[in-house]
């Protein structure tokens, strides 16, 4: 069982439309990054999460520490937030997910 | 702020030969810098953790010998996969992170490499 658990694997969604994706963790952490990775490759971080809730533009990212859970949200969808989108834990070491692969069509 | 440099952003070689990545902070400097290897469709997968001025520590499975990684100054850390084979072709990508940066981190563009 992986320590980080992300849902759904993949998501195609119409452009508008709110979207979540969900982070579960097993292990005690420090901190939860939402990071984002383009086609090409690059990541880029998109949140820090300790507690509570980060928003910044269209995406919240919220976490539960007692429930050991993290949603990113993105408010009116757009075709250039089409990417993959990972769930990372800091512990003792790092954990991430499996990543969540993101469509938004036009 | 707090923006790494990784290059080459690809690069293809020919079997055995050893091909060297950087990655350079360009703004802070990098106390801490982490090495990933990403295989298609699957997340990142920690190499190696260096500190600056002394070895890296690498995670059960990796070579040592394979990747080696030089942290030899807060801006740069150096990744060399020595003696490439076509199953060393990957993503590979850098995060730095700095004293007072809490658990945050920065990543690097990442560098695909094929090996024919």
């Amino acid at each position: 069982k992986n320590e980080v658990e992300q849902s759904p694997q993949n998501l195609t969604a119409q452009e508008g439309e709110f979207i979540t994706i969900n982070c579960s963790y097993s292990v005690g952490i420090s901190a939860l990054h939402w990071l984002q990775q383009h086609p090409g490759g690059g990541i880029v971080s998109l949140f820090m999460l300790s507690s509570g809730k980060k928003k910044h533009g269209r995406l919240i990212a919220t976490i539960n520490i007692q429930e050991k859970h993290s949603s990113l949200h993105i408010t009116a969808s757009h075709p250039r937030d089409s990417a993959v989108y990972i769930c990372a834990a800091v512990g003792n070491q790092f954990y991430f997910g499996t990543g969540t692969s993101l469509t938004v069509i036009p | 702020g707090a923006v790494v440099s990784q290059h080459p952003s690809w690069v293809i070689c020919k079997s055995g030969t050893s091909v060297k990545i950087e990655c350079r902070s360009l703004d802070f400097q990098a106390t801490t810098m982490f090495w990933y290897r990403q295989f298609p469709k699957q997340s990142l997968m920690l190499m190696a953790t260096s500190n600056e001025g002394s070895k890296a520590t690498y995670e059960q499975g990796v070579e040592k010998d394979k990747f080696l990684i030089n942290h030899a100054s807060l801006t740069l850390s150096t990744l060399t996969v020595t003696s490439a084979h076509p199953e060393d072709s990957s993503f590979y990508i850098c995060s730095a992170s700095y004293a007072g940066m809490g658990d945050g981190y920065t990543f690097g563009s990442g560098t695909r490499l094929t090996v024919v």
